[in-house]
């Protein structure tokens, strides 16, 4: 496709349930990263992909939240559990990856953003 | 780890008026982009400029990576730029998340 597509664009959900987001990067996009934004602040990291394996995992603030990206292209964001606390936007994006080789001799591009998914967990 | 501030966090213009929004890091990056936030919350990229000055238009971009700061500059600016305007930077090789400053809310009005 054109641009990073995020399904769905709204979710609300009860606490303690289980949600599933979506991102479908663009197409020929080796690298896939997911964010999140509260109101009225920048987004912070929580995963990033290269290919199918998460090169950096470090933002995922605790055990409840997980994500996949299993052929390499479509990635799923995991919650089990939500708390309130997770209401936000749930950001992913997406670029190519720069130089040959395997980490840590490459970098990444441009990062082009989706448009999100609000997250909302009464 | 890596501070990223920005600043005015606000500011108010009316249209046809010129902006410089600030981004300054704490630490080295190897890469730096600017982006801008729409009121439907999405996030448009402007500028890639780990260093050097670049051109599109109204928008114009200098990083100075030895003095950890970046410029944004907005020139005749119109009620379409209104929004948050973010830099992003990432600290290099294997590293490649984006830490967002803290934003400047730009609001022109006609």
């Amino acid at each position: 496709g054109a641009g990073v597509s995020q399904t769905p664009s709204n979710k609300v959900t009860e606490k303690g349930k289980y949600v599933e987001l979506r991102c479908d990067p663009i197409s020929g996009h080796t690298a896939l990263y997911w964010y999140r934004q509260s109101l009225g602040q920048g987004p912070e990291f929580l995963i990033y992909f290269q290919g199918t394996g998460a090169a950096d995992d470090s933002g995922l603030p605790n055990d409840r939240f997980f994500a996949v990206r299993p052929e390499g292209s479509v990635s799923t964001l995991k919650i089990q559990r939500t708390e309130r606390g997770d209401s936000a936007v749930y950001l992913c994006a997406s670029s190519t990856t720069l130089a040959g080789g395997h980490s840590p001799t490459y970098s990444t591009d441009t990062q082009y953003f989706g448009p999100g998914t609000r997250l909302t967990v009464l | 780890g890596i501070q990223v501030e920005q600043s005015p966090p606000d500011l108010i213009l009316q249209e046809g008026a010129n902006s410089t929004l600030r981004c300054n890091f704490s630490d080295s990056v190897n890469n730096l982009q600017w982006f801008h936030q729409n009121p439907w919350g999405q996030l448009i990229n402007l500028f890639y400029i780990p260093s050097g000055t670049k051109q599109n238009g109204r928008l114009s971009a200098t990083t100075v990576a030895t003095e950890r700061y970046s410029l944004l500059y907005i020139s005749s600016s119109q009620t379409t730029d209104s929004g948050v305007y973010f830099c992003a930077v990432e600290r290099g090789w294997g590293t490649d998340k984006l830490i967002f400053g803290t934003g400047t809310r730009l609001q022109v009005f006609p």
